[in-house]
């Protein structure tokens, strides 16, 4: 069975460009998830979707980034601009559902880099 | 979810067992314990997970106290390949995991 998919691997940009992350869950899972992860640092939660549903951006910075998952499949997470601060590891995470067994898959990551 | 505190850094001799203990004293009675490592430029692992009972698959065993205000996970014949930071999170299924500092295993030869 195939693991979750992320794509790029890296990336590097200059501040004030956009970029683009894309994610494509476990085949069957309802449940997907963006997580941000600084050097040093656990995985922090961005946003949830519950098929095609946000069901919690709390944690998302709305004035830059955002999130699609249209045919509630695959999903991508978009920064416009990015900061400096942006740097950072983007890990995308998929689960069958909310309820029962909802342990969480990660993907490899995409690491960016702003300069 | 509940808050856990686990140590900074461990270190454990090839071939051994490696026992990463894990502090979950408020946890809540649906919360389950969850394990994941983290081996550098990788994604999070999943490892084990259990609610009350002590649970065991192809990588781990997971000792859940009886007061389940802690437990241990088990690495039972550490290899180089188990070098990596383990998380212990309590979550009651669904919505986020909060991750902690994690634990730093090293595995030495």
């Amino acid at each position: 069975e195939a693991g979750v998919v992320q794509s790029p691997r890296y990336k590097i940009i200059e501040k004030k460009q956009p970029v683009a992350f894309w994610c494509n869950p476990i085949s069957g899972h309802n449940t997907l998830y963006w997580y941000l992860q600084n050097l040093g640092q656990g995985p922090e939660l961005l946003i949830r979707y519950e098929n095609e549903e946000a069901v919690d951006d709390s944690q998302l910075p709305k004035d830059r980034f955002s999130a699609e998952r249209l045919k509630g499949v695959d999903s991508t997470l978009k920064i416009q601009p990015a900061e400096l601060g942006d740097s950072a590891v983007y890990l995308c995470a998929s689960s069958p559902g909310p309820t029962g067994a909802d342990t969480q898959y990660f993907g490899p990551g995409t690491r960016l880099t702003v300069l | 979810d509940a808050k856990t505190t686990q140590p900074p850094s461990m270190d454990c001799a090839e071939g051994r067992a490696a026992n990463l203990p894990c502090n979950h004293s408020t946890i809540s009675g649906n919360e389950y314990v969850y394990w994941y490592r983290q081996i550098h430029s990788q994604g999070p692992q999943y490892i084990i997970h259990g609610l009350k009972n002590n649970e065991t698959n192809e990588m781990a065993s997971l000792i859940i106290t009886e007061d389940r205000k802690s437990s241990t996970l088990i690495l039972p014949h550490a290899t180089l390949r188990d070098t990596a930071v383990y998380y212990c999170i309590s979550h009651n299924q669904g919505g986020k995991l909060i991750f902690g500092q994690g634990t730093e295993l090293s595995v030495k030869p």
